[in-house]
């Protein structure tokens, strides 16, 4: 069980926003860690998509913004294009477990 | 070009033991630590431990502490995550990924993965 929480799926027409969430505790990112957000395309090492909750990675389309609030983040993917298809991850770091975590990944359909 | 290229796919079984590589290049090895992390089949990421290849300091996550290894020979830009006694349970992909010391985040890249897989 991942410590931090996530939908298992979502999904969206091409052009829609989605948005994916994170849910974490007191100890990782209520205890003020930062999210950061992963993208996993079919048969591919995980890529950084999204750092310190909302800053892009070079290279990174700004149709992908994050945001975190409380013990919460979030990915937002507007303008849903046909290549976002794939796994996201949240990750932060947690404190009583003096280590990283990520979310359980949340699969992204385009209709 | 800066990468990460992991050694190949593995077939073992039950109680054998393996060493997996992951070799950096294009940048000073010593300058960035290395995380492993774990992809069962269909499953999420978890984070396995890390090291710091510049005086091969190590962290493990609780779930891995004690079942795996990881170690560094900064002279060929090499880390490695060994196990002395496979299962069954070990079979999965496994990722290393770089970052910058004092980050917490996985900034890349990312090794390709070594398939390991465990059965009698």
């Amino acid at each position: 069980q991942s410590v931090l929480t996530q939908p298992p799926s979502v999904s969206g027409a091409p052009g829609q926003r989605v948005t994916i969430s994170c849910t974490g505790s007191s100890s990782n990112i209520g205890a003020g860690y930062d999210v950061h957000w992963y993208q996993q395309l079919p048969g591919t090492a995980p890529k950084l998509l999204i750092y310190v909750n909302n800053n892009r990675p070079s290279g990174v389309p700004d149709r992908f913004s994050g945001s975190k609030s409380g013990t919460s983040a979030s990915l937002a993917i507007t303008g849903l294009q046909a290549e976002d298809e794939a796994d996201y991850y949240c990750q932060s770091y947690d404190s009583s477990l003096s280590g990283y975590v990520f979310g359980a990944g949340t699969k992204v359909t385009v209709l | 070009e800066v990468q990460l290229v992991q050694s190949g796919a593995e077939v073992k079984k039950p109680g054998e033991s393996l060493r997996i590589s992951c070799k950096g290049s294009g940048y000073r090895f010593t300058s960035y630590w290395i995380s492993w992390v774990r992809q069962m089949p269909g499953k999420a990421l978890e984070w396995m431990g890390r090291i710091d290849p510049s005086d091969s300091y190590t962290n493990y996550s609780p779930s891995f502490k004690g079942h795996v290894t990881i170690s560094a020979d900064k002279s060929i830009s090499t880390a490695y995550l060994q196990w002395s006694s496979l299962k069954a349970s070990d079979t999965a992909l496994y990722y290393c990924a770089r970052y910058a010391s004092g980050i917490y985040y996985f900034s890349g890249p990312w090794g390709q993965g070594t398939l390991v897989t465990v059965s009698s």
